[in-house]
């Protein structure tokens, strides 16, 4: 069964520094979110995707944020300068054209040290 | 904030018993899904119901959606020690996009 992927599993980075996740979503998908998870907190949503632009987007998904889609296959998250508050599970997730169902992805641990 | 809720916070059953959790939300919604998460793992989707249905099943799963009480129930049925888990409820919001907004989940734990 198609799954969405997603890596590193794990990336740990210093404050300041840029990092990029990485996530290929199911193949014939067309629409694409970031949700975050921080420890023992609910899961939140920040993006979604569709046809090459952001479609919404919550208050979290500040400038810092940004997401692309740079081939057929791999949507990423790119946070440009990490804070110590953005230690989190990071999940992709995504969904057919008219199936609301979202696939996610098992996830990156970013940790900022 | 159209965030679930989920009810219990967590549940302890003996293997071959019903597990049953609650979900409430705020708002109209178009969908709610449900996901199964095992520590620090990803999210596994169980199953979605619309708010034109009223009872879904999927195996040892049962969910009912009852939108005048804003409340969803997940019943697993004939419970495993490997349904031990943390499961989530997640709602949209109806005529906005295609968000879901997660509750605090309930965790499960089957004693075997």
């Amino acid at each position: 069964e198609p799954e969405v992927t997603q890596t590193p599993s794990h990336q740990v980075t210093q404050m300041g520094q840029e990092v990029i996740l990485r996530c290929v979503p199911i193949s014939n998908h067309l629409y694409f979110y970031w949700y975050r998870q921080i420890l023992g907190q609910k899961v939140e949503f920040l993006v979604s995707f569709y046809n090459n632009e952001i479609s919404e987007k919550s208050e979290i998904f500040d400038d810092q944020f940004s997401v692309e889609r740079p081939d057929g296959s791999n949507f990423t998250l790119k946070i440009r300068s990490t804070k110590l508050e953005d230690s989190a599970m990071y999940f992709c997730a995504s969904t057919r054209a008219g199936y609301p169902e979202q696939y996610f992805g098992p996830g990156t641990r970013l940790t900022v040290t | 904030s159209q965030q679930g809720e989920e009810d219990p916070q967590a549940l302890s059953i003996q293997e071959g018993e019903n597990a049953t959790m609650n979900c409430s939300y705020k708002t109209s919604i178009n969908n709610l899904q449900w996901y199964r998460q095992n520590s620090g793992r990803g999210l596994v989707h169980l199953i979605l119901i619309r708010s034109n249905e009223r009872e879904k099943h999927s195996g040892r799963l049962r969910v009912t959606l009852d939108t005048s009480k804003k409340s969803s129930s997940l019943l697993i049925t004939a419970s495993r020690a490997a349904d031990t888990a943390s499961y989530f409820c997640a709602t949209d919001a109806a005529g906005t996009g295609n968000q879901f907004y997660f509750g605090t989940g309930t965790s499960l734990t089957v004693i075997p």
